[in-house]
């Protein structure tokens, strides 16, 4: 069975700094996929970032970076230059090759401060 | 592209009554859709898992006979929540499966649907 793991329920960030959003994974299949979602007040899941798990670099998007450290199963997403629309909850999920099930970890609440 | 849609937004039911809501793939046709609960605060909760033209597969824990589930095009799934009581109110997502840009599979949320039930 895979976990997931997000150990921080709320996180307050001055705006234009930097913020990591830890997420760590349990899972016996060497392959797998790492995502990150954003989930603003009005509901909707927006996708943010992939990590293959044989992917030799770590992912990139725009301000999204994702900290894929394999040997310590984590998949912390770095947000560079925070905005105040960065607010929202933000979660981490994982699915193994071969089904198509995502497994999502308890979230993160993210506030950005003025 | 990979837009899914979803009705109603929001709905406030009586207790015993039944509602249904429906998932659409507007720009892309979904063989697999996805039906996720949410309580609040909390993560995303698979339910079940729909297939056109075949039976959902439900996760473990989930009525089968209260959530009806029911793929019969290539663009629309619904979820029918029967005899609905004030413990089934939550918040309700669906996703369709297509590729990405990437060529990657991948789910594509709706914007969820609010069930209150009074």
């Amino acid at each position: 069975a895979q976990k997931i793991t997000q150990t921080q329920p709320g996180m307050f960030v001055q705006e234009k700094e930097a913020v990591t959003l830890d997420c760590t994974y349990d899972t016996s299949d060497p392959s797998y996929g790492l995502f990150w979602y954003k989930q603003p007040s009005s509901g909707e899941m927006i996708f943010l970032i992939y990590q293959g798990s044989y992917d030799q670099q770590n992912a990139t998007e725009g301000r999204y970076s994702l900290n894929f450290q394999k040997a310590r199963k984590s998949a912390n997403l770095v947000i560079s230059a925070s905005q105040l629309g960065d607010s929202a909850m933000y979660f981490c999920a994982m699915r193994v090759s071969g089904n198509e099930k995502l497994t999502f970890g308890t979230g993160t609440r993210l506030t950005i401060i003025p | 592209g990979a837009v899914v849609s979803q009705h109603p937004s929001w709905v406030i039911c009586k207790s015993g009554t039944s509602v249904k809501i429906e998932c659409r793939s507007l720009d892309f046709q979904a063989t697999t859709m996805f039906w996720y609960r949410q309580f609040p605060k909390q993560s995303l909760m698979l339910m079940a898992t729909s297939n056109e033209g075949s039976k959902a597969t439900y996760e473990q824990g989930v009525e089968k006979d209260k959530f009806l589930i029911n793929h019969a095009s290539l663009t629309l799934s619904t979820l029918t929540v029967t005899s609905a009581h004030p413990e089934d109110s939550s918040f309700y997502i669906c996703s369709a499966r297509d590729r990405s840009s990437s060529g990657r599979w991948e789910q594509f949320f709706g914007p969820g649907t609010r069930l209150t039930v009074l």
